[in-house]
Order: structure tokens, then sequence, then C-alpha cells
């Protein structure tokens, strides 16, 4: 079965609203990632995590806040979501170790209008 | 920080031709990389992981080469099948201790029977 799920996995929102992305790994993994995906732009990383009660800014973060209560979860907040965050998220769970891969979930499609 | 450029952004070619798709990065001191394949509407499965002291790894249908001198990155697929129509993204780890990848931008191939 999956080993990293995401809910939701369509999402619209309007401008201004708040958004929570939650992603869940049953991998046990310490590692956990927020990407987005964009033509053109490849996965670009907004946060990240090495453990429950830790995060770390991305690449591109702001706009977006994180917060890992558990091992397990990992989520995504847009308090004030805009248009230019509509995008396609994945969360991602990883060993630690520099030759560890990534594990990717499923993706949900943000649509703020 | 670590660039990688990916090319070429798209890419046809017949069933049982060849297929390269070249990724370049811009620090020297990247050593672990990853090629992930992404089929269209799903999410991204790892494809092969290579670490810098190998610079030809074989799969299966594909050879991943790595030009430490000149940092690049390539993807062969040697005889290209409909089934391998997907989006290919390199990422590479440029980092220790972190997990960080960067991803390319990512080609999107299609076989063509």
């Amino acid at each position: 079965e999956a080993a990293v799920t995401q809910s939701p996995r369509n999402k619209v929102a309007v401008t201004g609203g708040k958004v929570t992305l939650s992603c869940n790994q049953t991998n046990n993994h310490n590692n956990m990632y927020w990407y987005r995906q964009d033509t053109g732009h490849g996965l670009r990383l907004i946060h990240y995590s090495y453990g429950a009660g830790s995060t770390e800014k991305g690449d591109i973060p702001d706009g977006y806040k994180a917060s890992r209560p558990s091992q397990e979860n990992f989520s995504l907040i847009l308090e004030l979501a805009t248009p230019s965050q509509t995008s396609v998220y994945f969360c991602a769970s990883g060993e630690l170790g520099d030759y560890a891969e990534q594990f990717f979930g499923p993706g949900t499609r943000l649509t703020v209008l | 920080g670590e660039q990688v450029e990916q090319r070429p952004p798209h890419l046809s070619v017949r069933e049982g031709d060849s297929a390269v798709i070249t990724c370049t990065y811009t620090d020297p001191n990247s050593y672990y990389f990853f090629w992930y394949k992404q089929e269209p509407g799903a999410s991204l499965q790892l494809l092969m992981k290579v670490f810098s002291s190998t610079e030809i790894n074989e799969g299966q249908g594909f050879t991943v080469l790595l030009n430490k001198k000149d940092k690049r990155l390539s993807l062969n697929l040697t005889a290209a099948h409909p089934g391998d129509s997907a989006a290919y993204f390199c990422a590479v780890s440029a980092s220790s201790n972190t997990n960080k990848v960067v991803f390319g931008t990512g080609t999107r191939l299609q076989v063509l029977p």
C-alpha cells in the first residue's frame, strides 16, 4: 500500500483564504519535504523537516508555513493563499543520508482563484 | 547554491530509437545523483541513483553516465518503447547531512510507435 499519502488530492481555494495540505508517511523516515511543481521549473523545495517538531526553510518558503507534529505527519500551510500559489504540491519522505532517495506522495493539485 | 540545468525540455523519438537527456550542475562537491520518472498524472518514482565514484551505471533498458570533470549527468534510454513516455527529472545532492536535492527542470519524453 502507498507509503506516502496526501490530502486533499484536489483543492480549490479563494484568494486570501487559508489552505492546509496534509501529508502522512508510513515509511518511518525522519526527513519529510514539501515541493511544488510548475511547468518550466521542475520541483522546487518549499519546506522540509528532520523529524517531529522540526521545520526548515527550503528554497522558496515565502508565503508558506510548515508543521511537523509527529514522525508520520507533515503539513503545508498557506495562511493567505494567492493565485501565484496555484500549483501541484508533492510531499516526500526520505531516510537520513545523502544517498537516500526520496519517496513521493501522489500530489495535490491546488487552484487559487 | 547548486544550479541544475536539464535539456531538452521536450523530446520525441520513435520506438526503438535511443533517447538522451542531459543535466549539468554547478557544484563540484556534488556526490549523489538521482533520476526520477513521472508518468502522466502520477507521482515521481526513482529510476536510478548513482554515486560519484561510478561513471557508468546500467539499468533495465537505460544507462546513466556521469562526467564529473564536465559536471554532466546523462540518461540514455537505449531502445525506447511507448511505456517510456513520461517526464524525467534529474536530482543532485549538493550538501551533506541535509538530504536536500536540487531538481532539474524536467524532460517530457514521448515515444511514438
